[in-house]
């Protein structure tokens, strides 16, 4: 069975900072993998997803399948990066099915 | 708003009575899936359906839970005989099958759950 695993509940940095949010995966088939994002008071959304290459608000993340990691990274953090950010591996499940298996989450705290 | 909306936003019910959630996906996408998310925890997939088939209802947490979506638009989870475990936040996501953004999931903001 798939499984993702956040291993920091919370990270704290200073603003300017560098920010690494880590993530790791297990899963026996091709993994894709995504970063959600959930601001205060708003739903949860899309960051970024590693089949499209691409930096989203500065965010970049590089699926490494020797590791089995797909760490989020920033090299600036701001004050409006404080949020709660999962990772999320999708997952096939036969019949046309799939389905994303979110990690517990990691909240980032951007001190001014 | 062309956002996935689900309703209502927050249900406080009595242990035993039986709870209906609905959630309208964006127009165009034909996906819909299920999820429940308890304190601390990331979102838990429960069921996905394609246009109006439910493909797979494996994770459905117990006989309690279903799920329909009739005309292959909005869904509706329903649980029966609440049990102050199912106290949750329940999400809702639709994705597009084709294009650019395909099975990228869209949530909504989720309907709040607490069974006394």
């Amino acid at each position: 069975a798939q499984r993702v695993t956040q291993p920091e509940k919370l990270l704290s940095v200073f603003k300017g900072a560098p920010v690494e949010l880590k993530c790791n995966y297990s899963y026996s088939g091709s993994p894709e993998l995504f970063w959600y994002v959930q601001y205060s008071r708003q739903r949860l959304q899309l960051l970024l997803r590693h089949i499209s290459r691409e930096s989203i608000k500065g965010f970049t993340a590089d699926l490494n399948k020797g590791e089995t990691s797909f760490h989020l990274k920033k090299p600036f953090a701001q004050e409006e990066d404080s949020a709660m950010y999962y990772c999320a591996l999708k997952a096939y499940s036969g019949a046309g099915s799939y389905q994303l298996t979110f990690g517990k989450g990691t909240k980032l705290s951007v001190i001014p | 708003d062309t956002g996935v909306s689900q309703d209502p936003r927050h249900k406080i019910t009595k242990r035993g009575q039986n709870v209906t959630f609905r959630c309208d996906p964006i127009s165009e996408h034909n996906r819909l899936y299920w999820y429940r998310q308890t304190l601390g925890q990331g979102p838990e997939f429960l069921t996905y359906f394609q246009n109006e088939a439910q493909l797979e209802k494996s994770r459905l947490l117990s006989d309690r839970f279903s799920a329909e979506r009739p005309k292959g638009s909005f869904s509706t989870l329903e649980i029966q005989r609440t049990e102050q475990g199912d106290s949750a936040m329940y999400l809702c996501a639709s994705s597009p099958r084709t294009g650019v953004v395909a099975d990228t999931q869209y949530f909504g903001p989720g309907t709040r759950l607490t069974v006394l």
